[in-house]
């Protein structure tokens, strides 16, 4: 059973930093990108950016440039997503999601969209 | 980068049929592939079309996606509507390097 476990909410205040964690299981981890996605309170969602664990090649959107870094272990398949400087419109939902086919069978990330999310980690900036 | 532009909302009876516009600012919709999300309240997102018009298993034909070149947009028509396909509904595309994702659409089945 393919499946995506995220870490526990968290509470931080301005200009902290936070790492949601994203174990995965049930398929080959190195084999698929994983992407973070986020959702602030009554808004859409939002990608942040992928990472390839096979290569460690990231791409990150240009609103988080410079401010979120996603990393992968490979031996203990999860994913991570730290995001620093955090301000209080990071308050928010954060999801990893997986790509839904293998990196060597498609061209770019998100193709084919993403097919197994994780539960969500809520964070919460506040003072 | 490009943005998809979907309405805020939308709402149809029950047993009646909706769709769900996707437009594309820049760039031709036919060029990548077009992704749809069901999310309910207090869940994660769901796929339910992925390849501009392909249904994953276990999503019910009453499902269905299209790309029309002539407005730059894609669809997502769900015939038959019932109470439980009331969700928000979430167009995503890429770009080179880049995933983009719509504002949503709230679905309200009355």
């Amino acid at each position: 059973h393919v499946q995506l476990v995220q870490s526990g909410a968290e509470v931080k205040k301005p200009g902290a930093s936070v790492k949601v964690s994203c174990k995965a299981s049930g398929y080959t981890f190195s084999d698929y990108y994983m992407h973070c996605v986020r959702q602030a309170p009554g808004q859409g969602l939002e990608w942040m950016g992928w990472i390839n664990p096979n290569s460690g090649d990231t791409n990150y959107a240009q609103n988080f440039q410079g401010r979120v870094t996603m990393t992968s272990d490979t031996s203990i398949s999860t994913a991570y997503m730290e995001l620093s400087r955090l301000r209080f419109d990071d308050t928010a939902v954060y999801y990893c999601a997986r790509d839904a086919v293998a990196w060597e069978y498609q061209l770019l990330p998100g193709e084919n969209g993403m097919d197994v999310w994780g539960q969500g980690t809520t964070v919460t900036v506040s003072s | 980068n490009f943005m998809l532009t979907q309405p805020h909302s939308v709402s149809e009876s029950p047993g009646k049929t909706v769709t769900i516009s996707c437009t594309r600012s820049s760039g031709s919709i036919a060029s990548n592939h077009v992704q749809w999300y069901q999310q309910r309240p207090g869940s994660a997102p769901t796929i339910v079309i992925y390849e501009d018009i392909q249904r994953p298993s276990g999503v019910p034909d009453r499902f269905s996606g299209s790309i029309d070149s002539s407005s730059n947009s894609a669809s997502l028509t769900i015939s038959g509507l019932k109470t439980e396909d009331e969700a928000d509904y979430y167009c995503q595309s890429y770009d080179s390097r880049t995933v983009v994702f719509g504002g949503g659409t709230k679905l309200t089945v009355l």
